[in-house]
């Protein structure tokens, strides 16, 4: 079968620095995505790692090893909008649907 | 209005009725998505969708049924609700299964 794990919670304080991991292992591998999901809304895109490496996109990071079968989100400069929960999803093959991990939820304190 | 809509957002039914949650997109994407959300499982999909009259089964589609008859029309039709069923149901959309998914706000179904 297919397994993603990620942490259940974390906890970070205003303006500090989190790391969220997500290991894979999957029957294939088509890129990895993460997606911010707040309390009671929906998903929304964050990011997409296809090739090892770090992609930045302004506050957040997304960092992919394909041969560790491993990904990071980093959020820096915590406010406390970022509370929420985190999805790490792989793709396995071109044109098949994404599978989600249980996700991680954040929450930032003052 | 552009984007994605799901109809409704709540539904209480009763046990062994026949419940359709719709999805409306207006982007003309070709895959559309069924997920469920529930805590401790995080999201697991139902079914998709690559195009009108294209569709495929997930981790989870026992007691479910959609069709695409239309590309901007995916609807999940619960049919015959169990207790089981009871989640939160997001539909997505994307131009391909590989980008970034759409979410819609999401159907609370509760079933009594």
């Amino acid at each position: 079968g297919q397994n993603i794990d990620q942490p259940t919670e974390m906890t970070a304080t205003e303006g500090a620095i989190v790391q969220i991991n997500c290991t894979y292992q999957t029957s294939g591998f088509n890129g990895l995505f993460w997606y911010q999901q707040h309390a009671g809304e929906a998903p929304t895109f964050l990011s997409y790692n296809v090739l090892d490496g770090l992609e930045e996109k302004g506050r957040f990071s997304s960092f992919l090893s394909r041969s560790k079968g491993y990904s990071y989100l980093l959020l820096k400069e915590l406010q406390m909008k970022d509370s929420a929960s985190y999805l790490c999803a792989v793709s396995i093959q071109a044109g098949t649907a994404l599978i989600f991990g249980k996700g991680t939820t954040l929450s930032v304190s003052s | 209005d552009a984007g994605i809509t799901q109809s409704p957002r709540y539904k209480i039914t009763e046990t062994g009725r026949q419940v359709t949650l719709m999805c409306h997109q207006t982007w003309s994407h070709s895959y559309m998505f069924w997920y469920r959300q529930d805590l401790g499982h995080g999201l697991r999909l139902i079914y998709y969708s690559a195009a009108a009259d294209i569709t495929d089964k997930g981790e989870v589609p026992d007691g479910y049924v959609v069709s695409r008859s239309k590309t901007e029309n995916f609807p999940l039709t619960l049919e015959s609700a169990t207790r089981s069923q009871t989640s939160v149901y997001f539909c997505a959309s994307s131009g391909s299964a590989n980008y970034g998914y759409t979410f819609g706000s999401g159907t609370r179904l509760t079933v009594v």
